[in-house]
């Protein structure tokens, strides 16, 4: 079955770095795309980040741009979020999700993992 | 970017009854393959969300049949026939014609 597990959440304050991480198992790597999606505490969902299957292309949300880089390693099924300069305003807990096909229709996201949760504090 | 607009914002359903959200969005998410790419997940409390509905009226994988979708070029809604204790959480729509994805704010859906 489909698992996402990611990694690297914790308390940083404004202007550090963090680095979260994504084991994907359970379907082909390197064939999805794979997303980042946060959640503020008791917000809604916002669409952080997109990479290709091979990693060739990238998109980012304009709240993070420049700030944030997706990549992925699919010798380790590992998917990849660097977030430099950090702001309170990140303060969220951060999903890796993957993209599917059902019935010949893409669908941007069918799995979630559990999320790591990020606070951005001083 | 597209905006996805929920209402209602909350619905405190009967066990048994039916219950009905809505979902507007900004532009028609209808694409030139003609799928219409409008989504429909649903986070319970304390877990990451999950997909229930994905282009428009298609049940994902083991979501009941309770559940259904509906809806075309701006105007979509998600049905549940009969509210179990179980459907209980925030439900979303999602829209993914253009990156960037974006969501609806969400609506909470309570037992009576």
């Amino acid at each position: 079955q489909v698992q996402l597990v990611e990694s690297g959440g914790g308390v940083v304050q404004p202007g550090r770095s963090l680095r979260l991480s994504c084991a994907a198992s359970g379907f082909i790597f390197s064939r999805n795309v794979m997303h980042w999606v946060r959640q503020a505490p008791g917000k809604g969902l916002e669409w952080v980040a997109v990479i290709s299957h091979d990693g060739s292309n990238q998109y980012y949300a304009d709240s993070v741009k420049g700030r944030f880089t997706i990549s992925r390693d699919n010798s380790k099924n590992t998917v990849y979020l660097q977030m430099n300069s950090l702001r309170v305003e990140d303060t969220a807990v951060y999903y890796c999700a993957k993209r599917g096909v059902e019935m010949a229709t893409i669908v941007e996201i069918d799995y979630w993992g559990q999320g790591t949760l990020v606070t951005v504090s001083s | 970017d597209i905006v996805m607009t929920q209402t209602p914002l909350s619905l405190s359903v009967t066990p048994g009854q039916p219950a009905s959200i809505s979902c507007k969005s900004s532009q028609s998410l209808l694409h030139s393959d003609g799928k219409t790419y409008l989504h429909w997940c649903l986070q319970k409390p304390g877990q990451p969300p999950q997909l229930l509905i994905y282009a428009v009226s298609n049940r994902f994988s083991g979501v009941p049949d309770r559940f259904s979708g509906s809806g075309s070029g701006t105007d979509f809604t998600l049905q549940i026939s009969r509210v179990e204790a179980e459907d209980v959480g925030l439900y979303y729509c999602m829209q993914s014609l253009h990156l960037p994805g974006t969501f609806g704010g969400g609506t909470k859906v309570e037992i009576k």
